[in-house]
């Protein structure tokens, strides 16, 4: 069966406190992943996508990495501003999305 | 562009009772989905599309219909509410599935809450 895991499920860090947030899959055919950021009461933003294993992308105080199995979106010094849920998402072949339970993040000033 | 709007945002129904959440995109995206969430839970797909006049089940389908009549609207159709479907719908669409250009545009979400 066709998993994504996302851990932790809530993480809380100070302003300028860096940290790691990983997904990691278990799927039979994966065409790419997908990152998402989701604020309270809206639907998700779409962050990122990722082909294949050893690519990075970037964006301001986030980078997300991909091996063959899993994925982490790095978070340099944080700001209250990046507090939200963050979503990873595999793509399988055809329409399919598979997406985690999301992480929680909260950064206090 | 407004993107993708749902209707309506907040909704309670009792067992029983029939209701329509609607989803209209002005980009042009010939992909559409519904999702539910749940809390602790990914994101289920209900169902998809890939055009108007082509629609076909998710993950999670029973208790739903939809249909594509244009590009723009792609309404989901709750009968006979059960309090299994209380729960967070998104509607969401892409311009394509390749990879390269397939990321998912979301609404905001209808909030529904059956009793």
């Amino acid at each position: 069966e066709d998993q994504v895991t996302q851990s932790p499920e809530a993480l809380r860090l100070q302003e300028g406190e860096s940290s790691s947030l990983n997904c990691s899959y278990t799927v039979s055919g994966l065409r790419g992943l997908f990152w998402y950021r989701q604020d309270p009461g809206k639907g998700p933003e779409f962050l990122f996508t990722l082909y294949s294993a050893g690519e990075e992308k970037e964006k301001e105080r986030l980078k997300a990495t991909l091996t063959k199995k899993e994925s982490f979106l790095h978070i340099t010094a944080p700001k209250p501003e990046d507090s939200a849920t963050y979503l990873c998402a595999v793509q399988l072949y055809g329409q399919n999305f598979v997406f985690g339970p999301g992480t929680r993040l909260s950064v206090l000033p | 562009n407004a993107g993708v709007t749902q209707t309506p945002k907040f909704r309670i129904l009792k067992i029983g009772q029939s209701m329509t959440l609607q989803c209209t995109q002005d980009m042009n995206h010939n992909y559409m989905y519904w999702y539910r969430q749940d809390p602790g839970m990914g994101l289920k797909l209900i169902y998809y599309s890939v055009g108007a006049g082509i629609t076909d089940k998710g993950e999670v389908p029973n208790g739903y219909n939809v249909s594509r009549s244009t590009t723009e609207d792609f309404p989901l159709r709750l009968e006979l509410a059960a309090p299994s479907q209380t729960s967070v719908y998104f509607c969401a669409s892409s311009y394509s599935i390749s990879i390269n250009t397939g990321e998912l545009f979301f609404g905001e979400g209808s909030r529904l809450t059956v009793l």
